[in-house]
């Protein structure tokens, strides 16, 4: 089956912009989160939506949100781009329940000028 | 944020070789996964582990989860040069506000010489 698909691949905006990242997850997965990773920080949660709710949520500020769609696939939006918001942005799929696999998309490249 | 102790930070061995790296926490952890990721794509799951004891492997590959559930490692036996890239830890607790949360250790970075 299809993995965990995400668009776009690279983009390039500039600061003070905002930009929206999509995420399609395994066919049959609830669950969609979201995860940013850069050199300094490794790799961290931003959060997490399971049949259109957010139920978990890291320490990013406000500008990060998302969503999720009845059919599962899920939006996460950043506002007022900095420049440290430069990253690859993950989207993780997964069933939703506990001691469940969860399997990474190949991420959006964000470049922040 | 809060991260995994994962150890070594990088590996330079040869083929044909065995390598282990392992990371452990102050925190339990209900499911361990074990990550590779080459340079610009995502993390590929390589193993998960679901209960503490569990030994699993999957070809080459042998990871366990810690008996007191803080830690787990990782084994590659008979490297070959492919298996260069990162390899990250992840643990994820249970329940309540831990869904989809995956706590991440810093990362092993593998090279292989022919």
């Amino acid at each position: 089956k299809a993995g965990v698909t995400q668009t776009p691949r690279y983009l390039i905006k500039t600061r003070g912009q905002q930009v929206t990242l999509s995420c399609s997850p395994i066919s049959g997965h609830r669950s969609v989160s979201w995860y940013q990773q850069t050199p300094g920080q490794g790799l961290q949660f931003l959060f997490e939506y399971f049949s259109e709710t957010q139920r978990n949520k890291g320490n990013f500020p406000g500008r990060f949100s998302g969503r999720q769609f009845s059919n599962s696939r899920s939006e996460m939006n950043v506002s007022t781009l900095e420049l440290g918001d430069s990253a690859l942005y993950l989207c993780a799929s997964s069933s939703g329940v506990s001691g469940n696999t969860i399997y990474f998309g190949e991420g959006s490249w964000l470049t922040v000028v | 944020g809060q991260q995994l102790n994962q150890s070594p930070q990088s590996m330079f061995i040869q083929e044909g070789e065995d390598v282990s790296m392992n990371c452990t926490s102050s925190s339990i952890f209900n499911t361990w996964l074990w990550y590779k990721q080459d340079p610009g794509e995502g993390p590929v799951l390589l193993i998960a582990l679901y209960k503490a004891g569990e030994l699993t492997s999957n070809g080459r590959l042998t990871a366990q989860f810690g008996i007191t559930r803080k830690d787990s490692f990782l084994n590659i036996s008979a490297s070959i040069p492919s298996d260069v890239g990162i390899y990250f830890c992840a643990g994820e607790r249970a329940g309540g506000t831990s869904y989809g949360k995956l706590t991440f250790g810093q990362g092993t970075i593998l090279t292989v010489h022919p």
